[in-house]
């Protein structure tokens, strides 16, 4: 059964410092998608993605946060400088278009020194 | 955002039936509800959505009020794998954005 894969599965970086973390969507996807769920909190949306244009974002997507499509696999969210409150599990989803289930990654457990 | 309240936690014995209520009395009538789990440390799964008509796939049943200000998902034979989050969500027409409240706890006794 396809699944969405995401990478690193931990990543511990200091702050200020920039990451990107990465994910590979089912391969007929067209709607990608990032939220992130800090230890013990709700899952928090951050950003819809859909023809190599963001859809939608959430407060929490500021400057600080970017989206890519470098290729056509992959599907990558950048966070320039990195704070301690960055510190959180991010999860990658993608569906088939955007009104079908979304289907969701395992996650990058982030942790900012 | 259209709101959703739901029990913190429910329990229930393993190979019975579970319904987990879900209230959204402010719901517009463009907004689907959505049910989706998240298993320990896993991330969330879809499981089930409607609009106005009940709805069953092989995980679920959604049963959906007539004025659809309220809604219950069915877990026909709860089993120890079905211990998680369950989370209702309504999601506008418009929007392909989830908005996850703090979910029902679902334990599975045994």
């Amino acid at each position: 059964e396809p699944e969405v894969t995401q990478t690193p599965s931990h990543q511990v970086t200091q702050m200020g410092q920039e990451v990107i973390l990465r994910c590979v969507p089912i391969s007929n996807h067209l709607y990608f998608y990032w939220y992130r769920q800090i230890l013990g909190q709700k899952v928090e949306f951050l950003v819809s993605f859909y023809n190599n244009e963001i859809s939608e974002k959430s407060e929490i997507f500021d400057d600080q946060f970017s989206v890519e499509r470098p290729d056509g696999s992959n599907f990558t969210l950048k966070i320039r400088s990195t704070k301690l409150e960055d510190s959180a599990m991010y999860f990658c989803a993608s569906s088939e278009l955007g009104y079908n289930e979304q289907f969701f990654g395992p996650g990058t457990r982030l942790t900012v020194l | 955002d259209a709101k959703t309240t739901q029990p913190n936690s429910m329990e229930s014995n393993e190979e019975e039936p579970v319904h987990l209520p879900c209230n959204h009395s402010t719901i517009s009538g463009t907004d689907y509800i959505h049910w989706y789990r998240q298993l320990p440390s896993q991330g969330p799964e879809y499981v089930i959505h409607g609009l106005t008509s009940n709805v069953n796939n092989r995980m679920a049943s959604l049963a959906i009020a007539e004025d659809r200000k309220s809604s219950t998902l069915i877990l026909h034979r709860a089993t120890l794998r079905d211990a998680a989050v369950y989370y209702c969500i309504l999601r506008h027409d418009s929007s392909y954005k989830l908005i996850f409240g703090s979910g029902t706890r679902l334990l599975v006794r045994p």
